[in-house]
């Protein structure tokens, strides 16, 4: 089993769709959690980061993160054509320098 | 957010030649810098985690002679390809986190490499 799973999609939705984005991990000892949003060709940009458990809301983006059950969420509200894009789930154990482990990321597209 | 840029944004060299990248934290003080791979509709593969002053620690299966990095300062990294091969052709991407970003890790905006 893969430490962290995503499913890659390609997850098609029409603009204005609510978009649930999900990834799984065995690790428990996975602290901090983070959303990327990739567009071809570019760098990874932070979009939400959380530490353990909870909700964090930023804008049409709220983060959910369930340690009880392994399980980490993205939605994305008002979804627009701009927001299609790679989006990769990560996470690391405690502080300092810990690599981030990331999920293989899933390919969103908003039809307009 | 913080800000992380390198330098070139796009390199094409002849095999056998050796091409320097530059990774630099623009607001803040990065203790950690990452160097990633990543090959066309793939996730990352991270490559060496480098913290200031101290020798990198690379990945498994990555060549420490092929790939050399140095982290002289907390604003900048440096990867450098030696002797590179049409197989190194590839995207590369630097990360960095520490100082005033926090917990978060912030990624530069790549480089695409092509050995011909």
């Amino acid at each position: 089993q893969k430490e962290v799973e995503q499913d890659p999609g390609p997850l098609s939705v029409p603009e204005g769709a609510i978009v649930s984005l999900n990834c799984t991990y065995s690790n428990s000892a996975f602290q901090y959690f983070m959303w990327y949003r990739q567009y071809s060709r570019k760098g990874p940009e932070l979009l939400m980061y959380t530490y353990s458990s909870g909700n964090k809301e930023d804008g049409r983006f709220t983060a959910q993160v369930d340690k009880s059950s392994k399980y980490i969420s993205l939605f994305i509200r008002d979804s627009q054509p701009s927001d299609s894009a790679t989006y990769l789930c990560a996470m690391r154990r405690n502080s300092g320098n810990t690599p981030l482990v990331f999920g293989k990321g899933t390919r969103l597209s908003v039809i307009a | 957010g913080a800000v992380v840029s390198q330098h070139p944004s796009r390199v094409i060299c002849k095999s056998g030649t050796s091409v320097k990248i530059e990774c630099r934290s623009l607001d803040f003080q990065a203790t950690t810098m990452f160097w990633y791979r990543q090959f066309p509709k793939k996730s990352l593969m991270l490559m060496a985690t480098s913290n200031e002053g101290s020798k990198a620690t690379y990945e498994q299966g990555v060549e420490k002679d092929k790939f050399l990095i140095n982290h002289a300062s907390l604003t900048l990294s440096t990867l450098t390809v030696t002797s590179a091969h049409p197989e190194d052709s590839s995207f590369y991407i630097c990360s960095a986190r520490g100082g005033l970003a926090g917990d978060g890790q912030f990624f530069g905006p790549g480089t695409r490499l092509t050995v011909l």
